[in-house]
Protein backbone atom coordinates (compact mmCIF):
# COMPACT_ATOMS: atom_id res chain seq x y z
CA UNK A 1 0.00 0.00 0.00
CA UNK A 2 0.73 3.74 -0.08
CA UNK A 3 3.46 4.44 2.27
CA UNK A 4 5.68 7.88 3.45
CA UNK A 5 9.02 7.61 5.05
CA UNK A 6 10.55 10.76 6.75
CA UNK A 7 14.06 11.25 8.53
CA UNK A 8 13.59 11.02 12.06
CA UNK A 9 13.80 13.80 14.32
CA UNK A 10 14.45 15.98 16.39
CA UNK A 11 16.58 18.08 14.25
CA UNK A 12 18.06 20.67 16.25
CA UNK A 13 19.76 23.53 14.04
CA UNK A 14 20.92 27.19 14.80
CA UNK A 15 19.48 29.81 13.37
CA UNK A 16 19.59 30.94 9.98
CA UNK A 17 21.65 27.41 8.94
CA UNK A 18 20.25 25.28 6.43
CA UNK A 19 17.48 23.12 6.07
CA UNK A 20 16.80 19.44 4.65
CA UNK A 21 14.43 17.23 5.77
CA UNK A 22 13.96 13.94 3.43
CA UNK A 23 10.89 12.28 2.60
CA UNK A 24 10.33 9.52 0.39
CA UNK A 25 7.30 7.62 -0.61
CA UNK A 26 5.37 4.81 -2.15
CA UNK A 27 2.69 4.75 -4.32
CA UNK A 28 0.12 3.77 -7.51
CA UNK A 29 -0.54 5.80 -9.63
CA UNK A 30 0.87 9.75 -9.79
CA UNK A 31 -0.35 11.41 -6.17
CA UNK A 32 -0.14 14.88 -4.95
CA UNK A 33 2.55 15.24 -2.44
CA UNK A 34 2.24 17.92 0.67
CA UNK A 35 4.17 19.19 3.47
CA UNK A 36 2.08 20.17 6.40
CA UNK A 37 3.64 21.81 9.49
CA UNK A 38 2.28 21.95 12.96
CA UNK A 39 3.46 24.83 15.47
CA UNK A 40 3.12 23.99 19.15
CA UNK A 41 -0.46 24.01 20.31
CA UNK A 42 -1.65 24.07 16.67
CA UNK A 43 -3.37 22.06 14.09
CA UNK A 44 -1.83 21.23 10.57
CA UNK A 45 -1.26 23.52 8.51
CA UNK A 46 -0.73 23.25 4.37
CA UNK A 47 3.41 24.57 4.19
CA UNK A 48 3.33 23.73 0.68
CA UNK A 49 2.73 21.01 -1.89
CA UNK A 50 3.23 19.29 -5.68
CA UNK A 51 1.06 17.58 -7.91
CA UNK A 52 3.28 16.06 -10.59
CA UNK A 53 6.55 15.02 -11.30
CA UNK A 54 9.55 18.03 -11.53
CA UNK A 55 6.98 20.87 -9.66
CA UNK A 56 8.46 22.39 -6.89
CA UNK A 57 6.23 23.93 -4.29
CA UNK A 58 7.45 27.17 -2.15
CA UNK A 59 6.16 28.68 0.87
CA UNK A 60 7.58 30.77 3.08
CA UNK A 61 11.51 29.94 1.94
CA UNK A 62 11.15 26.44 1.89
CA UNK A 63 10.62 24.64 -1.23
CA UNK A 64 10.35 20.84 -2.17
CA UNK A 65 10.70 19.23 -6.14
CA UNK A 66 8.77 16.21 -6.34
CA UNK A 67 11.11 13.86 -8.06
CA UNK A 68 9.39 10.98 -9.58
CA UNK A 69 12.95 9.31 -10.19
CA UNK A 70 14.16 8.86 -6.74
CA UNK A 71 10.35 9.07 -5.36
CA UNK A 72 10.80 12.06 -3.11
CA UNK A 73 10.35 14.88 -1.93
CA UNK A 74 12.52 16.11 0.50
CA UNK A 75 11.92 19.79 2.29
CA UNK A 76 14.33 22.29 2.03
CA UNK A 77 14.84 26.23 3.77
CA UNK A 78 18.00 27.89 2.96
CA UNK A 79 18.08 30.27 6.42
CA UNK A 80 15.99 28.44 9.35
CA UNK A 81 14.52 30.96 11.59
CA UNK A 82 13.25 30.29 15.62
CA UNK A 83 9.70 30.60 14.46
CA UNK A 84 10.34 27.55 11.85
CA UNK A 85 10.65 25.52 15.14
CA UNK A 86 7.75 22.55 14.64
CA UNK A 87 6.73 19.67 13.32
CA UNK A 88 6.56 18.89 9.42
CA UNK A 89 4.92 16.39 8.11
CA UNK A 90 5.44 14.77 4.82
CA UNK A 91 2.20 13.71 3.37
CA UNK A 92 0.50 11.51 0.04
CA UNK A 93 -2.53 12.75 -1.21
CA UNK A 94 -3.52 14.09 2.16
CA UNK A 95 -4.28 10.51 2.92
CA UNK A 96 -0.80 9.25 3.98
CA UNK A 97 0.92 11.19 6.73
CA UNK A 98 4.53 10.37 7.33
CA UNK A 99 5.15 10.34 10.92
CA UNK A 100 6.56 14.14 11.44
CA UNK A 101 10.04 15.40 11.60
CA UNK A 102 10.26 17.66 15.11
CA UNK A 103 12.46 20.66 14.05
CA UNK A 104 14.00 23.12 17.30
CA UNK A 105 16.01 26.05 16.01
CA UNK A 106 17.92 27.73 18.22
CA UNK A 107 18.67 31.55 18.74
CA UNK B 1 -10.55 33.75 4.88
CA UNK B 2 -12.80 30.91 5.08
CA UNK B 3 -11.61 28.17 7.61
CA UNK B 4 -12.27 24.65 9.10
CA UNK B 5 -13.78 24.98 12.68
CA UNK B 6 -13.97 23.04 15.50
CA UNK B 7 -15.49 22.21 18.56
CA UNK B 8 -14.55 22.02 21.55
CA UNK B 9 -11.04 22.29 21.46
CA UNK B 10 -10.62 19.98 24.61
CA UNK B 11 -13.01 17.36 25.87
CA UNK B 12 -12.54 15.10 28.89
CA UNK B 13 -14.38 12.11 29.02
CA UNK B 14 -14.32 9.05 31.36
CA UNK B 15 -13.81 5.72 29.77
CA UNK B 16 -17.26 4.16 28.42
CA UNK B 17 -18.85 7.30 27.86
CA UNK B 18 -19.79 8.51 23.91
CA UNK B 19 -18.45 11.58 23.16
CA UNK B 20 -19.29 13.94 19.55
CA UNK B 21 -17.09 15.86 17.94
CA UNK B 22 -17.95 19.22 15.98
CA UNK B 23 -16.68 20.71 12.92
CA UNK B 24 -18.46 22.81 10.55
CA UNK B 25 -16.06 22.14 7.08
CA UNK B 26 -15.82 25.30 4.67
CA UNK B 27 -19.03 26.02 3.53
CA UNK B 28 -18.60 24.98 -0.34
CA UNK B 29 -16.28 22.24 0.30
CA UNK B 30 -18.21 18.74 -0.51
CA UNK B 31 -15.67 16.32 0.82
CA UNK B 32 -14.86 16.10 4.61
CA UNK B 33 -12.57 13.98 6.83
CA UNK B 34 -11.59 12.89 10.25
CA UNK B 35 -7.74 11.76 10.44
CA UNK B 36 -6.40 11.13 14.71
CA UNK B 37 -3.05 12.08 15.80
CA UNK B 38 -2.43 10.24 19.34
CA UNK B 39 0.54 12.33 21.00
CA UNK B 40 3.73 12.47 19.75
CA UNK B 41 2.80 10.03 16.85
CA UNK B 42 1.54 10.81 12.96
CA UNK B 43 -1.34 11.60 11.54
CA UNK B 44 -3.52 9.16 11.26
CA UNK B 45 -6.66 9.05 8.12
CA UNK B 46 -9.60 7.79 9.91
CA UNK B 47 -12.52 8.26 7.17
CA UNK B 48 -13.89 10.72 4.34
CA UNK B 49 -17.71 11.23 3.47
CA UNK B 50 -18.83 12.94 0.39
CA UNK B 51 -22.83 13.03 -0.48
CA UNK B 52 -23.79 12.02 2.80
CA UNK B 53 -22.55 8.31 3.08
CA UNK B 54 -19.25 7.46 4.20
CA UNK B 55 -16.86 6.99 0.37
CA UNK B 56 -13.68 5.20 2.34
CA UNK B 57 -12.14 4.49 6.12
CA UNK B 58 -9.20 3.28 8.06
CA UNK B 59 -8.78 0.41 9.47
CA UNK B 60 -9.06 2.36 12.65
CA UNK B 61 -12.86 3.35 12.17
CA UNK B 62 -14.37 0.72 13.43
CA UNK B 63 -17.83 0.46 14.65
CA UNK B 64 -17.21 2.35 17.84
CA UNK B 65 -17.13 5.14 15.54
CA UNK B 66 -19.88 6.88 13.36
CA UNK B 67 -20.04 10.29 11.22
CA UNK B 68 -22.94 12.27 10.57
CA UNK B 69 -23.78 14.99 9.07
CA UNK B 70 -26.77 16.15 10.50
CA UNK B 71 -27.40 19.38 9.11
CA UNK B 72 -25.96 21.75 6.18
CA UNK B 73 -23.10 22.98 8.05
CA UNK B 74 -21.84 20.47 10.77
CA UNK B 75 -19.74 17.10 10.39
CA UNK B 76 -19.96 15.10 13.41
CA UNK B 77 -17.67 12.23 14.69
CA UNK B 78 -19.34 10.15 17.28
CA UNK B 79 -17.46 7.89 19.53
CA UNK B 80 -19.59 5.20 21.69
CA UNK B 81 -17.68 3.67 24.75
CA UNK B 82 -14.60 5.55 24.74
CA UNK B 83 -11.39 3.80 25.76
CA UNK B 84 -8.22 5.21 26.80
CA UNK B 85 -6.38 4.30 23.38
CA UNK B 86 -9.07 6.83 21.90
CA UNK B 87 -7.28 9.46 23.61
CA UNK B 88 -5.41 11.83 20.51
CA UNK B 89 -6.05 15.38 18.89
CA UNK B 90 -8.86 14.71 16.24
CA UNK B 91 -8.64 16.18 13.38
CA UNK B 92 -11.57 17.32 11.03
CA UNK B 93 -10.89 18.40 7.13
CA UNK B 94 -12.70 19.60 3.72
CA UNK B 95 -12.30 20.40 0.10
CA UNK B 96 -13.90 20.73 -2.66
CA UNK B 97 -13.02 17.68 -4.67
CA UNK B 98 -11.87 14.12 -3.49
CA UNK B 99 -8.38 14.21 -2.47
CA UNK B 100 -7.44 11.64 -5.56
CA UNK B 101 -8.51 14.15 -7.48
CA UNK B 102 -5.40 16.74 -6.19
CA UNK B 103 -7.11 18.70 -4.99
CA UNK B 104 -6.09 20.57 -1.11
CA UNK B 105 -7.38 19.86 2.24
CA UNK B 106 -7.96 22.44 4.94
CA UNK B 107 -7.75 21.20 7.90
CA UNK B 108 -9.58 22.21 11.50
CA UNK B 109 -7.23 23.09 14.82
CA UNK B 110 -8.15 19.98 16.42
CA UNK B 111 -9.88 18.77 19.01
CA UNK B 112 -8.34 17.48 21.79
CA UNK B 113 -9.66 14.49 23.52
CA UNK B 114 -8.50 12.50 26.79
CA UNK B 115 -9.90 9.52 27.86
CA UNK B 116 -9.53 9.24 31.86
Amino acid sequence: GDSVTQMEGPVTLSEEAFLTINCTYTATGYPSLFWYVQYPGEGLQLLLKATKADDKGSNKGFEATYRKETTSFHLEKGSVQVSDSAVYFCALSDRVFGPGTRLSVLP
Amino acid sequence: EPEVTQTPSHQVTQMGQEVILRCVPISNHLYFYWYRQILGQKVEFLVSFYNNEISEKSEIFDDQFSVERPDGSNFTLKIRSTKLEDSAMYFCASSVQGLRVNTEAFFGQGTRLTVV
